[in-house]
């Protein structure tokens, strides 16, 4: 089946530090991989993407790769701000078969910045 | 454009209350999704829809009722509330299977 498992919260990083927040995946066929990012008190805003393997995602300094021999999507960004303080969401959308577009989530990863 | 917007923002419940949370998106999206959110467990999907008049059960839709008369709207039903339905509720619509999903701001339900 499908799943998607991202490392552990929370993180907390001064600024200016480098981030790296893992995610793993499992998937039946070949999946788009997202990384969405959750701010206090709203709703999930899609950060990148990447659709098949290689591909780089790239967003507001952030990057991931989508690896298909490790079965990797990880979030990294060279320097981190206060305002990237954040709940961070690795998912997959596998479009095989009738999935019919629904996204598998990880379980999400607290990032906290400090000035 | 207000892109999808959700009512209401807030409910408190008392155990066997109904209630229904209303979602509506402008962008003229086919399909329409609703989640719940628990703390250490990411988003899990109740109910879907991939068009005006059609809904389908997700991973987790017992307890849950939806219905999409409209292709803006998509309702999500709750005929008995339980404490077990205390969560964080967000809707997401997309153009179709292959687009970006758009999130609603959530309803944080509480049922006592």
């Amino acid at each position: 089946g499908n799943s998607v498992t991202q490392m552990e919260g929370p993180v907390t990083l001064s600024e200016e530090a480098f981030l790296t927040i893992n995610c793993t995946y499992t998937a039946t066929g070949y999946p788009s991989l997202f990384w969405y990012v959750q701010y206090p008190g709203e709703g999930l805003q899609l950060l990148l993407k990447a659709t098949k393997a290689d591909d780089k995602g790239s967003n507001k300094g952030f990057e991931a790769t989508y690896r298909k021999e490790t079965t990797s999507f990880h979030l990294e960004k060279g320097s981190v701000q206060v305002s990237d303080s954040a709940v961070y969401f690795c998912a997959l959308s596998d479009l095989r078969g009738s999935t019919l577009g629904r996204l598998y989530f990880g379980r999400g990863t607290q990032l906290t910045v400090w000035p | 454009n207000a892109g999808v917007t959700q009512t209401p923002k807030f409910r408190v419940l008392k155990t066997g209350q109904s209630m229904t949370l209303l979602c509506a998106q402008d962008m003229n999206h086919e399909y329409m999704y609703w989640y719940r959110q628990d703390p250490g467990m990411g988003l899990r999907l109740i109910h879907y829809s991939v068009g005006e008049g059609t809904t389908a059960k997700g991973e987790v839709p017992d307890g849950y009722n939806v219905s999409r008369l409209k292709k803006q709207n998509f309702l999500l039903g709750l005929e008995s509330a339980a404490p077990s339905q205390t969560s964080v509720y967000f809707c997401a619509s997309s153009p179709g299977r292959r687009g970006e999903q758009f999130f609603g701001p959530g309803t944080r339900l509480t049922v006592l």
